[in-house]
C-alpha cells in the first residue's frame, strides 16, 4: 500500500528563520498536495505538484517535487508566527483512489 | 466556493448514543466518498470508502458495525457512529473520489468536507 513519510514530526523555529519539511513516497505519485491545518479544523490547500521537477511558490512558501515524483519538500522563507500550524502532505495515486496523508509536521514559530 | 458540505460541523454527545454525519456534494454527483478521521496530534487516516449503491469498504481496524456508512444517492453519503464512546472522539472529514470532481483534478479545499468534530462524553 502507498505510504508517505513526512519529516520532521515537529519543528520549532525562531521567527525569521527558514525551514524545510519533507515528504517521501514509496511509489511514484500522480500528484502531491501540501496543506496547512489546525486540529479539528478543515484543511487549507497550499499547493499541488504534478510534474517531475516542478516547483511552485506562493508568498514565502515554496514546494518542489523531484524528477522521480516520489519526494517533495516544502520550504518556508523568513518564517512568521502566522506560519505556525500543522503541515500535511497528501499523495494522489491517480484514478478514483483516496488521498493518502503524511503524518504531519507541527510547526511552531517563536518570537 | 465549496462543493462539499458536511453537517454537523461539531457535535457533543453522551456515551452510548449514535451520531450521524452527513456529507453532501453540491453541484456534482459523487459516486465515491472517502471518509477519514483524525485523532489529536495525528494525521488524517482513511476509515472507509463509500460507494453509491453498494456496500462500503472499510480499512483494516475499522469496525463496520460501529461506523455505518450509507451512500444512498449520488449527492449524499452518511457516516453513523453507533454507540459512541469517548475513544471515538475525533475529527471526521469526507472527501469525494477524484473521478467525481467536476473541475480539473485538484484536491483543493473546495473538494473537502469542512469536517465534523465529535466529542463523546
Amino acid at each position: 500500500s502507498q505510504e508517505l513519510e513526512q519529516s520532521p514530526q515537529s519543528l520549532i523555529v525562531q521567527e525569521g528563520k527558514n525551514l524545510t519539511i519533507n515528504c517521501t513516497s514509496s511509489k511514484t505519485l500522480y500528484g502531491l498536495y501540501w496543506y496547512k491545518q489546525k486540529y479539528g479544523e478543515g484543511l487549507i490547500f497550499l499547493m499541488m505538484l504534478q510534474k517531475g521537477g516542478e516547483e511552485k511558490s506562493h508568498e514565502k512558501i515554496t514546494a518542489k517535487l523531484d524528477e522521480k515524483k516520489q519526494q517533495s519538500s516544502l520550504h518556508i522563507t523568513a518564517s512568521q508566527p502566522s506560519h505556525a500550524g500543522i503541515y500535511l502532505c497528501g499523495a494522489d495515486m491517480r484514478g478514483n483512489t483516496p488521498l493518502v496523508f503524511g503524518k504531519g509536521t507541527r510547526l511552531s514559530v517563536i518570537a | 466556493g465549496a462543493v462539499v458540505s458536511q453537517h454537523p460541523s461539531w457535535v457533543i454527545c453522551k456515551s452510548g448514543t449514535s451520531v450521524k454525519i452527513e456529507c453532501r456534494s453540491l453541484d456534482f454527483q459523487a459516486t465515491t466518498m472517502f471518509w477519514y478521521r483524525q485523532f489529536p496530534k495525528q494525521s488524517l487516516m482513511l476509515m472507509a470508502t463509500s460507494n453509491e449503491g453498494s456496500k462500503a469498504t472499510y480499512e483494516q481496524g475499522v469496525e463496520k458495525d460501529k461506523f455505518l456508512i450509507n451512500h444512498a444517492s449520488l449527492t449524499l453519503s452518511t457516516l453513523t457512529v453507533t454507540s459512541a464512546h469517548p475513544e471515538d472522539s475525533s475529527f471526521y472529514i469526507c472527501i469525494p473520489g477524484l473521478a467525481d470532481k467536476p473541475t480539473p483534478s485538484s484536491y483543493n479545499e473546495q473538494f473537502f468536507g469542512p469536517g465534523t468534530r465529535l466529542t463523546v462524553l
